[in-house]
C-alpha cells in the first residue's frame, strides 16, 4: 500500500527565507502527488500536483515541488516566505484509482 | 463555479445521540470523499461515493456511514455518537472516482459531549 511521510510536524521560517517542507512517499508503482495547504477553520486547498511528465510542479502562491524517483521524494519549496504562508500544509499520495493518502501534515511559521 | 458546500458547519452532539453532515459537490462533479480530521489521527479516509454508488471505504466503524443522491450531493451518518468522533469532518469532491485531484469543503466541526 502507498505512503506518504512528512518530516518534521513543525518548520519555522523568517519572512523572505527559503521554504523546504519534506515529502517521501512509498509507492510499488509510480504515483501521483499532492500538495495541499489548510488555514485555520478552513479545507483544504490544492497547491499543486504530480501525475505524470515534468518532474518540476509548479503550483500557487510560488510554491513549486519536485518528483524524484531516485529519492522517492515530492519535497516542496518557496523561495521566500510571507507571512500570509503561515498554515498546514498535507502531501497526499495515491495510485490514481484508490484512495488519497496524506501525509500527518506539517505546520510552517512564519516570524518577522 | 461553486466550491464545495458543507452544511452545517458546526454542530455539539450528545454522546449516544447520531447526526447527518451534508456535503454539495462542485457542479459536474460526480465523486465525492469523506474525511475525519483530529489533533491526534490527522486525515483519515472515510469513504467515497461515486455515481451513487461506495468505491472506496476507510477503516471505520459500522456506525459511520455515508450515501450520494443522484445530483451528486452526498451525506453522512455517524450513529451512537462518541467523545472520539468529535472532529472536522471535510468532505471533498472530483470529477473522477480515486485519489485523482480533489476539491475541499471547509467542513464540518462537530463536538460530541
Amino acid at each position: 500500500a502507498q505512503s506518504v511521510t512528512q518530516l518534521g510536524s513543525h518548520v519555522s521560517v523568517s519572512e523572505g527565507a527559503l521554504v523546504l517542507l519534506r515529502c517521501n512517499y512509498s509507492s510499488s508503482v509510480p504515483p501521483y502527488l499532492f500538495w495541499y495547504v489548510q488555514y485555520p477553520n478552513q479545507g483544504l486547498q490544492l497547491l499543486l500536483k504530480y501525475t505524470t511528465g515534468a518532474t518540476l510542479v509548479k503550483g500557487i502562491n510560488g510554491f513549486e515541488a519536485e518528483f524524484k524517483k531516485s529519492e522517492t521524494s515530492f519535497h516542496l519549496t518557496k523561495p521566500s516566505a510571507h507571512m500570509s504562508d503561515a498554515a498546514e500544509y498535507f502531501c497526499a499520495v495515491t495510485l490514481g484509482f484508490q484512495k488519497l493518502v496524506f501525509g500527518t501534515g506539517t505546520r510552517l511559521l512564519v516570524s518577522p | 463555479k461553486a466550491g464545495v458546500t458543507q452544511t452545517p458547519r458546526y454542530l455539539i452532539k450528545t454522546r449516544g445521540q447520531q447526526v447527518t453532515l451534508s456535503c454539495s459537490p462542485i457542479s459536474g462533479h460526480r465523486s465525492v470523499s469523506w474525511y475525519q480530521q483530529t489533533p491526534g489521527q490527522g486525515l483519515q479516509f472515510l469513504f467515497e461515493y461515486f455515481s451513487e454508488t461506495q468505491r472506496n471505504k476507510g477503516n471505520f466503524p459500522g456506525r459511520f456511514s455515508g450515501r450520494q443522491f443522484s445530483n451528486s450531493r452526498s451525506e453522512m451518518n455517524v450513529s451512537t455518537l462518541e467523545l472520539g468522533d468529535s472532529a472536522l469532518y471535510l468532505c471533498a469532491s472530483s470529477n473522477r472516482t480515486g485519489g485523482s485531484e480533489q476539491y475541499f469543503g471547509p467542513g464540518t466541526r462537530l463536538t460530541v459531549t
